[in-house]
């Protein structure tokens, strides 16, 4: 079944140390790839995004992601996490069809806590 | 820097009532998004929008719900008569194209149908 998987529910990190968090799809064309990020309260934030070209993807905040097309993932990294990151991590895509390009599907997320 | 806006930020409705939430999106996009969030669950797409007509929907947008641009600003998702598990966090969202373009969320309209 075509679904977004984000198998970690909490990650718990220090402040400071390095954040990777996991993301793997199943669709049978790459479809396009976003991470967004949701603080309490808040609506969703775009990190980052990747369509195509370089599979090392940059985004806000000091955000990075991957591409790995042989894994079906896209993991986001962060070299040294801050408190204020603190927040749920949504990986989401945008299925390549026929029809409809536009709906985001969504993993489940990652809940991220930064300990002191 | 230009957001989209929700109104209201909270809504309690007796099961059985209608509800409208608004959103304004931001003023040059052209696409326009419903999704849902129930709590503790995925973010779930409803429905999108585009030159006055739904482009795309899901299972869960079904005839209990609606979509309407009354006027040049606004974006309203109607649910006609609500029921226990209609509560969720909805989310409107805007986006210049389709495809991979970058949509823009509100914050969120916590309804709670009780």
């Amino acid at each position: 079944a075509q679904s977004v998987t984000q198998p970690d529910i909490h990650i718990t990190v220090s402040e400071g140390a390095s954040l990777e968090l996991r993301c793997n799809y199943s669709y049978g064309a790459t479809p396009y790839l976003f991470w967004y990020v949701q603080s309490p309260g808040q609506g969703l934030q775009l990190l980052l995004k990747y369509f195509s070209g370089d599979t090392l993807v940059q985004g806000i905040k000091g955000f990075e992601a991957e591409f790995k097309r042989s894994q079906s993932s896209f993991n986001l990294r962060k070299p040294s996490v801050h408190w204020s990151d603190a927040a749920e991590y949504f990986c989401a895509v945008v299925p390549l069809m026929n029809t409809g390009f536009q709906k985001l599907v969504f993993g489940t997320g990652t809940r991220l806590l930064v300990s002191p | 820097e230009p957001e989209v806006t929700q109104t209201p930020s909270h809504q309690v409705t007796q099961m059985g009532q209608e509800v409208i939430l608004r959103c304004v999106p931001i003023s040059n996009h052209l696409y326009f998004y419903w999704y849902r969030q129930i709590l503790g669950q995925k973010v779930e797409f409803l429905v999108s929008f585009y030159n006055n007509e739904i482009s795309e929907k899901s299972e869960i947008f079904d005839d209990q719900f609606s979509v309407e641009r009354p006027d040049g600003s606004n974006f309203t998702l109607k649910i006609r008569s609500t029921k226990l598990e209609d509560s969720a966090m909805y989310f409107c969202a805007s986006s210049e194209a389709e495809g991979g373009a970058e949509q823009f969320f509100g914050p969120g309209t916590r309804l709670t149908v009780l």
